[in-house]
């Protein structure tokens, strides 16, 4: 497609229940990134997939957290047993080559944990 | 962990006024970008600048860096109300991430 897409923009779940947030990247992008933005902070580094190499988890904050990338392609990042703390917003991005030009961002998946 | 970190946190400035951003970071770098939010969600790239490159210019944007310092600046000129917006600076130090700091907030006064 023309951007990064994702889906939900916005989702709100009860705590403990699981969330599946997904980020279609730019067609032809290898490097695929996920971060966390709470209120009025910075971004926080979660996960990178770097064509077919094992993924760098070194940012995922728990072991709820995990993501996959389907076919080099399409991500899905899943958090389980949702906490009020995982109130975010998820923002996926992606880019042609890893460390040679900035990144093209997704508009975000609003998560809220009621 | 924060690797950039803005100064100030926030700026108001009268518009066509210009407007300066700083950004300090800790470790070795190739590269060093700056980014632009609006509303809180996706993020736009606006120019990307190398360890040995020390100054750049894109339309009305000028980044300068200073490697011995480890530091910054983004500089808007004649600024325009469209310019209200939070500005993150991100470092690469090669290991195929890019950390962010925690963002300028900048407003434009009509």
């Amino acid at each position: 497609g023309a951007g990064v897409s994702q889906s939900p923009s916005n989702k709100v779940t009860e705590k403990g229940k699981d969330v599946e947030l997904r980020c279609d990247p730019i067609s032809g992008h290898t490097a695929l990134y996920w971060y966390r933005q709470s209120l009025g902070q910075g971004l926080e580094f979660l996960i990178y997939f770097q064509g077919n190499s094992a993924p760098d988890k070194s940012g995922l904050p728990s072991d709820r957290f995990s993501a996959e990338r389907t076919g080099g392609s399409v991500s899905t990042l899943t958090i389980q047993r949702t906490q009020q703390e995982d109130s975010a917003v998820y923002l996926c991005a992606s880019s042609l080559v890893s460390g040679l030009g900035g990144y093209t961002f997704g508009s975000g998946t609003r998560l809220t944990v009621v | 962990s924060q690797q950039g970190e803005e100064d100030p946190q926030a700026l108001s400035i009268q518009e066509g006024e210009n407007a300066t951003m700083n950004c300090s970071y800790k470790t070795s770098i190739n590269n060093l970008q700056w980014y632009r939010q609006n509303s809180g969600r996706g993020l736009v790239h606006l120019i990307l600048i190398r360890s040995n490159e020390r100054e750049k210019h894109s339309g009305r944007l000028r980044v300068t860096l200073d490697t011995s310092k480890k530091s910054s600046s983004l500089l808007i000129t004649a600024s325009r109300a469209a310019d209200t917006a939070s500005y993150f600076c991100a470092t690469d130090a090669g290991d195929d991430k890019i950390i962010f700091g925690k963002g300028t907030r900048l407003h434009i006064l009509p």
